[in-house]
């Protein structure tokens, strides 16, 4: 089945500790992309990357990092995790960078930082 | 910088009625318009995708349309049932080069459907 897999689903950690999200995905695609899901604020662009060792910045990238060492995953680093963190993250992928299909999104991944 | 509006914020209506969402966006520059389904706690499961040179798309009871120069999307539900309840997101997919392919979300729709 073709999907995007985050883990872990849910993590509650300490100031300071620092933590990675997986996400992989199993479509072959090129861009995979990090948002962040905040109430009032909708979804907002962490980071993304176009393909392997190719990443940028989105929207909000402060206090995040990622890396693109193969095709299929992309994880999310958070090196010194703060509460404002505190957030649910999803992952995406499409097979090109404004692709016409659309995207697929990750199950989510919901984070506490105490 | 490209931002998306939905209206309303939320909806309560009887099973069986006819529903419309809607989605604005304020830069006409995109490559398409996707709305998705979100369950509380849970992911983003798409629904349905337009692209910029499609007015409209349909599947089962759920029909989009989008009218790109206004920047305007409409999600339709026909027969609306309790398990249609959920938040309706509206994206639109950017085409400017600065932020080719980025997102632009809208705050969403939540959508209570009761018998």
């Amino acid at each position: 089945e073709a999907q995007v897999t985050q883990n872990p689903r849910y993590l509650i950690t300490v100031t300071g500790k620092k933590l990675t999200v997986t996400c992989s995905q199993n479509m072959n695609h090129e861009y995979m992309s990090w948002y962040r899901q905040d109430p009032g604020l909708g979804l907002r662009q962490i980071y993304y990357s176009m393909n392997v060792e190719v990443t940028d910045k989105g929207d909000v990238p402060e206090g995040y990092k990622v890396s693109r060492k193969e095709k299929r995953n992309f994880p999310l680093i958070l090196e010194s995790p703060s509460p404002n963190q505190t957030s649910l993250y999803f992952c995406a992928s499409s097979l090109e960078q404004a692709d016409p299909y659309g995207y697929t999104f990750g199950s989510g991944t919901r984070l506490t930082v105490v | 910088k490209q931002e998306v509006t939905q209206i309303p914020a939320a909806l309560s209506v009887p099973e069986g009625e006819n529903l419309v969402l809607n989605c604005s966006f304020t830069d006409s520059a995109i490559y398409n318009l996707q709305w998705f389904r979100q369950d509380p706690g849970k992911g983003l499961t798409s629904l349905l995708l337009i692209q910029s040179s499609q007015r409209e798309q349909t599947s089962g009871r759920l029909n989009a349309s989008l009218d790109k120069s206004s920047g305007r999307s409409t999600l339709y539900i026909a027969a609306s049932q309790p398990g249609d309840s959920a938040t309706y997101l509206c994206a639109v997919d950017s085409a400017r080069g600065s932020t080719l392919g980025r997102l632009y979300f809208g705050r969403g729709t939540q959508l209570t459907v009761w018998p």
